[in-house]
């Protein structure tokens, strides 16, 4: 079975701290993809990254990097000196063939 | 770029009660997708559709929801007859695939938000 689990419910950080979403995954297929999303407090959802099965290079994009292990069939989103705009709900996902499964969400609310 | 558009934005009826929700996709994307999100939980993936055609519809209700995508372009989502446990926001999306593997980047409209009392 596909599952995806951000065991993390709500995070509070001071801007300017760094924080870690957890994400770890459940899948049997060898070919699969995974997603982050953000959804701010305005609703929409917003793509930040994807990674496919074989590519376990870890990306970095401004403040935002992403560390793929299949070892531990995770993938960790980070974020460094956090910032007010930040806040929102982050979703981790895996996508499989036809399927795509979110994770529960992980609400992350930066402190001025 | 004009993004994926949903209406209405909110809904409140009555359980029993049918309602429709209507979706228009980026221009060229040939993928669509409808999730049901209840609140405080991640979005579920109720049907897919390629062009007018159903990828997948495993998730989805269908004693009481059906989905509709005509020429391939907008979709609509009905639920008849509603019930409590339907209260959710309904989101749409659209990506460019052509495949049925949902690879791409998924653009999310901003959802209709449904209450059933």
């Amino acid at each position: 079975a596909q599952k995806v689990t951000q065991a993390q419910t709500e995070i509070s950080v001071v801007e300017k701290e760094d924080v870690t979403l957890d994400c770890v995954y459940e899948t049997r297929d060898t070919t699969y993809y995974l997603f982050w999303y953000k959804q701010p407090p305005s609703g929409e959802l917003v793509f930040l990254i994807r990674r496919n099965s074989f590519d376990e290079q870890n990306e970095i994009s401004g403040r935002y990097s992403w560390n793929f292990q299949k070892s531990t069939s995770s993938f960790n989103f980070t974020i460094t000196a956090s910032q007010v705009v930040d806040s929102a709900v982050y979703f981790c996902a895996l996508s499989t063939g036809n399927q795509f499964y979110f994770g529960t969400g992980t609400s992350l609310t930066v402190i001025p | 770029e004009a993004g994926v558009a949903q209406s209405p934005r909110y809904k409140i009826i009555e359980k029993r009660q049918s309602v429709a929700f209507w979706c228009n996709p980026i221009s060229g994307h040939a993928t669509l997708y409808w999730y049901q999100q209840i609140l405080g939980q991640g979005p579920k993936l109720l049907i897919q559709f390629q062009n007018n055609g159903v990828v997948d519809d495993s998730q989805l209700p269908k004693d009481r929801f059906s989905a509709e995508r005509l020429k391939g372009v907008d979709s609509t989502l009905k639920i008849q007859p509603a019930k409590l446990e339907d209260s959710a926001v309904y989101l749409c999306a659209s990506s460019l695939e052509n495949s049925g593997v949902a690879y791409n980047e998924q653009f999310f409209g901003p959802g209709t938000r449904l209450t059933v009392l």
